[in-house]
């Protein structure tokens, strides 16, 4: 069975921490993908990974960054939390580009709130 | 870029009548259009998809249909149900281990 998961279902934070947001997945998928959902606004790209140590800015990459250091394992770092990073992450993991299958698998999410 | 815009944002009906929920893409090298389902406090789960080589994909109540020279690709729930009340994501991309560009989503309330 396919699992994604994130290492923390709630969060609360202070202006100008420097978050950590992990994200495992156990099905050897060689994508990566980290989304905030905001209300009105859908599922918005931050940063996704073809591969360990790969990254590429997505839609909405400004005050973040990632890191892969294994293939199961995506991180999304917030440098310096601010309160309009306030949101629901989500991430997501699909396998490769020459795979019959396009379907991404989403982890339950992450509600981060910076107070 | 690509971008996805979707209608409506909200969509109520009575239980047992049809749904439909529409959406339009941009950049015609898009060939995956997927529809996600995200039920409140969970994780969107993919329902249906269809590729670009098909205009139309059916399974049980809901259909996806595709129109490539129009570009833009609809989603039909029949028989509706309680338990189709949810938050409906559409997306577009360019195929396997591409970036999803998701519409906005919409709201589906059902009323028993």
């Amino acid at each position: 069975d396919v699992k994604v998961t994130q290492s923390s279902r709630y969060l609360v934070k202070r202006t100008g921490e420097k978050v950590f947001l992990e994200c495992v997945q156990d099905m050897d998928h060689e994508n990566m993908f980290w989304y905030r959902q905001d209300p009105g606004l859908g599922l918005r790209l931050i940063y996704f990974s073809y591969d360990v140590k790969m990254k590429e800015k997505g839609d909405i990459p400004e005050g973040y960054s990632v890191s892969r250091e294994k293939k199961e394992r995506f991180s999304l770092i917030l440098e310096s939390a601010s309160t309009n990073q306030t949101s629901m992450y989500l991430c997501a993991s699909s396998l490769d580009g020459g795979s019959s299958s396009y379907e991404q698998y989403f982890g339950p999410g992450t509600r981060l709130t910076v107070t | 870029g690509e971008n996805v815009e979707q209608h409506p944002s909200t969509l109520s009906v009575q239980e047992g009548d049809s749904a439909v929920i529409k959406c339009t893409y941009s950049d015609s090298a898009s060939n995956y259009f997927p529809w996600y389902k995200q039920e409140l406090g969970k994780r969107p789960q993919l329902i249906i998809d269809i590729r670009s080589n098909v205009g139309e994909k059916k399974d049980q109540r809901i259909a996806v249909t595709l129109n490539k020279t129009a570009k833009h690709f609809s989603l039909h729930i029949t028989e509706t149900q309680p338990e189709d009340s949810a938050v409906y994501f559409c997306a577009a991309s360019g195929g396997a281990g591409n970036q999803f560009y998701f519409g906005t989503g919409t709201s589906l309330t059902v009323i028993p």
